[in-house]
């Protein structure tokens, strides 16, 4: 079935250094791929999404790209800040399964100032 | 509602027991889904409707978890005799359609003792 592989942590970067955290998938279809971010005492957000190959997501100077010849979506940022804390979790939504969406494992990120 | 809701926030129960959780969607929404967070398993699908219907319950872990959805609205996730590998957070999302973004509540800590 369909999955999704991202990067463990914890992450600890100290503030303005630059992020990557790794994510693959498997799947079968062709799937809309996601980043959801959980935030200390919050619920999960979506922070981008790309919808098919080569589409980038952005959204608060974070950016990942669907790369269907790598089966990758990494998400990257210039420069962090120690309010990027949180839990970050790659995910896939395939449409002829509903909707419902398949997610990595999350990874942690801790941002020192 | 602003956004999904869910009740209780907190629920401890004793082993054995059955336990009601409840999700209030975003209004209008016709897809909601839950999910499972816990430790050992990371966020895992459980079940999600199509209006009031579900169609798919693949990932309900057991026969002792079950699911309906009235009104196309309110959810209600029900386990009986709870086991103490069912304590998790429990998280409900809604969305208008099956690409369009999934809101998350803030979900249920389940504890079972």
């Amino acid at each position: 079935g369909d999955s999704v592989t991202q990067m463990e942590g914890p992450v600890t970067l100290s503030e303005e250094a630059f992020l990557t955290i790794n994510c693959t998938y498997t799947a079968t279809g062709y799937p809309s791929l996601f980043w959801y971010v959980q935030y200390p005492g919050e619920g999960l957000q979506l922070l981008l999404k790309a919808t098919k190959a080569d589409d980038k997501g952005s959204n608060k100077g974070f950016e990942a790209t669907y790369r269907k010849e790598t089966t990758s979506f990494h998400l990257e940022k210039g420069s962090v800040q120690v309010s990027d804390s949180a839990v970050y979790f790659c995910a896939l939504s395939d449409r002829n399964q509903g909707g419902k969406l398949i997610f990595g494992q999350g990874t942690e990120l801790s941002v020192k100032p | 509602g602003a956004g999904v809701s869910q009740s209780p926030s907190n629920k401890v129960t004793e082993k054995g027991k059955d336990v009601e959780l409840r999700c209030d969607p975003i209004s209008g929404h016709t897809a909601l889904y839950w999910y499972r967070q816990s430790l050992g398993q990371g966020l895992e699908f459980l079940i999600y409707f199509q209006g009031n219907s579900a169609p798919d319950k693949s990932g309900l872990p057991s026969d002792r978890f079950s699911a309906e959805r009235t009104g196309g609205s309110v959810s209600t996730l029900t386990i009986q005799r709870t086991q103490q590998e069912d304590s998790a957070v429990y998280l409900c999302a809604s969305s208008f359609g099956l690409e369009t973004e999934a809101f998350f509540g803030q979900g249920t800590r389940l504890t079972v003792v």
